[in-house]
């Protein structure tokens, strides 16, 4: 079985400073990675995906995540947040033999503040 | 078009009631997802369709009754209702047979609450 561990519920910073949301996996098989954002009151946006490849996977609004599979970790990060980024961020897995569970991380509440 | 679309956005009914949660996508998808998010919790899966037949049902009590009829479209029928039942219900949808079905985009959901 997968399961996914967002250790940090919620990361307070500040406006224009650098953030890391973590995320570690456990999986006995070969597994995608996935992040995806939640507005409020909105459904979710996949922001960015690691299938196979470089390890280090960029968003076209400034988020990065680097697969490392020795410490079975995908953490996410910005150098320099915008009050716009507060929102839930959830890491996902699934298995790469069956594409439909998502399993989903606890879920980490970014907040931004000016 | 990469969008899915849900309707209504917002449902209020009793326990006694009958209703229906639409779901829309017109990107070519041929698997399609309902899904249970709770406050503050991640989403968890309900049901998967494939090529429009049930391929995944996640022991969802009878008294929700998905349903699709076409490829672009998804229902999922609400009847007897409970309280606990309230939540925000969404839709995804991914493409199937290549690596790119791993990627599942998702609506912007309904909100039901049931009293």
């Amino acid at each position: 079985a997968q399961s996914v561990t967002q250790l940090d519920s919620q990361v307070p910073v500040f406006e224009e400073a650098p953030v890391e949301l973590r995320c570690n996996y456990s999986s006995s098989v070969s597994v995608y990675l996935f992040w995806y954002v939640q507005y409020p009151n909105q459904g979710l946006q996949l922001l960015l995906k690691y299938l196979s490849g470089s390890t280090l996977v960029e968003s076209i609004n400034g988020f990065e995540a680097e697969f490392n599979k020795s410490q079975t970790s995908f953490h996410l990060r910005k150098p320099s947040v915008h009050i716009s980024d507060t929102a839930e961020y959830f890491c996902a897995v699934t298995r790469m033999d069956s594409s439909y569970k998502l399993i989903f991380g606890s879920g980490t509440r970014l907040l931004v503040r000016p | 078009d990469t969008e899915v679309t849900q309707t209504p956005k917002h449902l209020v009914m009793g326990m006694t009631n009958k209703k229906s949660l639409k779901c829309e996508q017109h990107m070519g998808h041929r698997a399609m997802y309902w899904y249970k998010q709770k406050a503050k919790k991640p989403p968890e899966l309900m049901f998967v369709y494939s090529y429009e037949k049930l391929s995944i049902n996640e022991s969802v009590p009878s008294r929700f009754s998905p349903e699709c009829p076409n490829s672009s479209l998804l229902n999922l029928h609400l009847h007897a209702l409970q309280p606990e039942d309230s939540a925000l219900y969404l839709c995804a949808s991914s493409q199937e047979g290549t690596r790119a079905s791993y990627e599942q985009y998702f609506g912007p959901g309904t909100r039901l609450t049931v009293t």
